[in-house]
């Protein structure tokens, strides 16, 4: 079965700073990876997607990913953090189930709390 | 907001009661998900409708069942209501039932006394 980790559970960061949140997947044929983003009280919001091609994605609000195939990782990057960059981060893996359907995985979230 | 629209945003009621929390999915989209987000489990996946027809079955307890309507709303039944069933249960929604990307509603948060 498809599992997704996300090793960090918090990661406090300076407004300003780099940032890079991990995300390791298992997963036996090509993934479905996602990242998404949820502020208090709302629901999931996507960053962005990989199906396939160029392995540097980029999506909303200047965040980019990379998938490496060969560490099973897809690591979201964002070069400056801003102050409402303060959220819970999700990755997800979309794995096939019945009737040609594709499930998301998530990972149990990352907290990100940006420092003034 | 993002077009998935979920009622009630809250609901608090007492163990042994049933409840039933609402979705409706963005225009145009043909599935819908369900998902569970608790502090000890994370979000799981409860279960998927394509067009008025279950696809995908995930950890969904006995007690809990869902159905989507003729016109693509969907409603999640959760019965005789223990505490652990207090989280947030979020609906989604996509365009059709292989990989897509999911419009997430803005969840239902139910507490159970």
């Amino acid at each position: 079965a498809q599992s997704v980790t996300q090793p960090d559970i918090h990661i406090t960061v300076s407004e300003g700073a780099s940032l890079e949140l991990r995300c390791n997947y298992s997963y036996g044929a090509t993934p479905y990876l996602f990242w998404y983003v949820q502020s208090p009280g709302q629901g999931l919001q996507l960053l962005l997607k990989y199906f396939s091609g160029d392995t540097l994605v980029q999506g909303i609000k200047g965040f980019e990913a990379e998938f490496k195939r060969s560490q099973s990782s897809f690591n979201l990057r964002k070069p400056s953090v801003h102050w409402s960059d303060a959220a819970e981060y999700f990755c997800a893996v979309g794995a096939s189930a019945s009737g040609g359907s594709y499930i998301p995985t998530f990972g149990r979230g990352t907290s990100l709390i940006v420092h003034p | 907001d993002s077009g998935v629209t979920q009622t009630p945003k809250h609901l608090i009621t007492a163990t042994g009661q049933r409840v039933t929390l609402r979705c409706s999915p963005r225009s145009g989209d043909l599935s819908v998900y369900w998902y569970q987000q608790s502090l000890d489990q994370g979000l799981q996946f409860l279960i998927q409708y394509y067009n008025g027809e279950e696809r995908a079955k995930g950890n969904i307890l006995e007690r809990f069942s869902a159905q989507q309507f003729p016109d693509l709303h969907s409603e999640l039944n959760l019965s005789s209501l223990e505490l652990g069933d207090s989280a947030l249960y979020f609906c989604a929604s996509s365009a059709a039932s292989g990989a897509n990307v999911l419009t997430f509603g803005a969840g239902s948060r139910l507490t159970v006394l």
